[in-house]
Parts: C-alpha cells; structure tokens; sequence
C-alpha cells in the first residue's frame, strides 16, 4: 500500500511569491494534517482537516490556508512568501481522529523543502 | 498549555551502547497521549510507540524500551545495543485529549559510530 504522498519535493519561490503544497493521504485514510518543520527544530502544527472541515488550526497566520478535497487529499497554500517561511512541510494522515476512545496515529510523508530566495 | 521538552540535544555512541533518550512533557489535561517518532535523512517521520495517560506500563519492541512515569511526567526511550542504522533525529510528542495536533520537542540527533 502506498504511503502519504507529497509534491513536489522540493521547490523554490521568491518573496512575495504564493505556493501550493500538496498531498494524498493513506488510502481509507480521512484526516489530514500540516505541519512545519524548521531546520533543527521540531514540527510544528498548522492545521488539521477531516471529513474535508478544518478541525484545528495552529499559530500561524492567515497566509497560510488549506483544504481537503473529495477524496481526503489535501492543499496547503502560502501567500506573500517570506524568508522565514523555508522549511520542511511535512503532511500526516490518520485514520480518524479518533477511534474508539483511542487517538490513532498519524503517518508522514517525506514532506516538501520550501526555499524562499 | 502543552511542551515537549527534549534536553538532550546531540548524542553520540559506540556502536553496541546502550542509549536512552530523555522526554518530559506538561500538560493539563489528564487524557493525553505520547509519540515517540524518527526522522531519518530522508525527512519522513517514522512512527514508533504510542502511549496513553492510563497505560503506564513500559513496553519493550526488540531493542526498543520505553519508560513512562506520570509522577515525573517523562517519556523516555532506550535502544538497547545500538547499530549505526539507528542514527536519526527522535522526537517526543503529547496530543491532548481528543484533537490529533501533535506537539513535538526540538529533537534529539542520535549518532551511532562503528
């Protein structure tokens, strides 16, 4: 079976530039979520989408949006681009957010490398 | 609020060491759960143990040992005879409750020299 999938690998923008990321989750899989990763530094939360409807939202600002489609894949998007916005951008898809009483884990794709020149 | 605190930022070994990455975490709530991922070069987050706040038994997976102890609030990982293939960056991480975000510690880079 097939894990998440991200594209592109990697990408360079400029500032000021608007980016789409992308991402498929493990098939039968419902809940998609986002996060950054600066480098040495640890992931950071940006959303959570499931059954296609926002269910959490980090501290990011509102430069950054999301979606989840049809099929449960999902977009993130950054406007205006800025420097510190190079990063890692890891997705994570789960079964569900929860399931029977159990919080079930999230599976990671090998994220995109967003440059900002 | 929810922190993950790794204090240990590098670590490097001999191969056939036994090695034990440190993990404290707060939070408020009493449902919660720990993650302990790897993250290889590639990038990926690999999946490793999952445990709730009402399980407090350790477990053991192979090589790997996981300590927790609510009274101390830690969540620590042993790897037991270490290989080089088990160099990586390891993240400790707490979600709370019923939400799926996770929040990670900065990480540990993990060396192991042959």
């Amino acid at each position: 079976d097939a894990g998440v999938t991200q594209s592109p690998t990697h990408l360079i923008k400029t500032r000021g530039q608007q980016v789409t990321l992308r991402c498929s989750p493990i098939s039968g899989h419902k809940s998609v979520s986002w996060y950054q990763q600066v480098l040495g530094q640890g992931p950071q939360f940006i959303f959570q989408y499931y059954e296609k409807e926002e269910r959490g939202r980090g501290n990011f600002p509102d430069r950054f949006s999301a979606r989840q489609f049809p099929n449960y894949s999902s977009e993130l998007n950054v406007n205006a681009l800025l420097l510190g916005d190079s990063a890692l951008y890891l997705c994570a898809s789960s079964l569900s957010t929860w399931v029977r009483g159990i919080n079930t884990e999230a599976f990671f794709g090998q994220g995109t490398r967003l440059t900002v020149v | 609020a929810q922190k993950v605190t790794q204090a240990q930022t590098e670590i490097s070994v001999v191969e056939k060491e036994d090695v034990t990455l440190d993990c404290v975490y707060e939070t408020r709530d009493t449902t919660y759960y720990l993650f302990w991922y790897k993250q290889p070069p590639s990038g990926e987050l690999v999946f490793l143990i999952r445990r709730n706040s009402f399980d407090e038994q350790n477990e053991i997976s192979g090589r790997y040992s996981w300590n927790f102890q609510k009274s101390t609030s830690s969540f620590n990982f042993t790897i037991t005879a270490s290989q080089v293939v088990d160099s990586a960056v390891y993240f400790c991480a707490l979600s709370e409750g019923g939400a799926q975000k996770l929040v990670f510690g900065q990480g540990t880079r993990l060396t192991i020299n042959p």
